[in-house]
């Protein structure tokens, strides 16, 4: 079964809103979490490191504004879309590293943001 | 700033024909390699890690192989279906971040 849920799957919303998506580690508990985009056809670009109990670290050219990230418990990270604008459709996916090394990366099933 | 690319971004085989995924990426000092499916609009799943010190590991009728030297990993299907029609990642992990190629979408015709 799926070990990182992300929730929602799928977000219709007009320009202007804000947007709230969620990514839960389901039976470990994750102190780094990270967010991507995906834009279609395209790959998927690392958005910023998301760190329980501190800030998170953004890549170059992602607005830390724009994106806000809390990563307020050892299992929820969030991302929140600020003001978004229809440029800001994408498909959002966030993952988590097990513990203990060299395994996979644990990946949620993404969010489709469609901003109209 | 490491790179990674995958050719071509798309492929078209009959059932049954065995085929190769070709990875490539431009800075050798990685901790291991990954390959990934994903279909239309879902999620990533995990096909095969390789640490940085393998050569290769199996699963199924999926194999992938690792040169680190040369920068390549090749991602081998062996008797294809179409159910493995989906698109195909490979991503490098190095400094504590996974970096993805753009895929290769593959379309098993039945």
């Amino acid at each position: 079964g799926a070990v990182v849920s992300q929730h929602p799957s799928w977000v219709i919303c007009k320009s202007g809103t804000s947007v709230k998506i969620e990514c839960r580690s389901l039976d470990f508990q994750a102190t780094t979490m990270f967010w991507y985009r995906q834009f279609p056809k395209q790959s998927l670009m690392l958005m910023a490191t998301s760190n329980e109990g501190s800030k998170a670290t953004y890549e170059q050219g992602v607005e830390k504004d724009k994106f806000l990230i809390n990563h307020a418990s050892l299992t929820l990270s969030t991302l929140t879309v600020t003001s978004a604008h229809p440029e800001d459709s994408s498909f959002y996916i966030c993952s988590a590293p097990p513990t203990g090394g060299n395994q996979p990366q644990h990946f949620g099933d993404g969010t489709r943001l469609s901003i109209l | 700033k490491q790179e990674v690319t995958q050719i071509p971004a798309a492929l078209s085989v009959p059932e049954g024909e065995n085929l190769v995924l070709n990875c490539s990426f431009t800075d050798s000092a990685i901790y291991n390699l990954q390959w990934f499916r994903q279909d239309p609009g879902k999620g990533l799943t995990s096909l095969l890690l390789i640490q940085s010190s393998q050569r290769e590991q199996t699963s199924g009728r999926l194999n992938a192989s690792l040169d680190k030297s040369s920068g390549r990993s090749t991602l081998y299907i062996a008797a294809s279906q179409p159910g493995d029609s989906a698109t195909y990642l490979c991503a490098v992990y190095a400094n504590s971040k996974l970096t993805f190629g753009k895929g290769i979408t593959l379309s098993v015709r039945p």
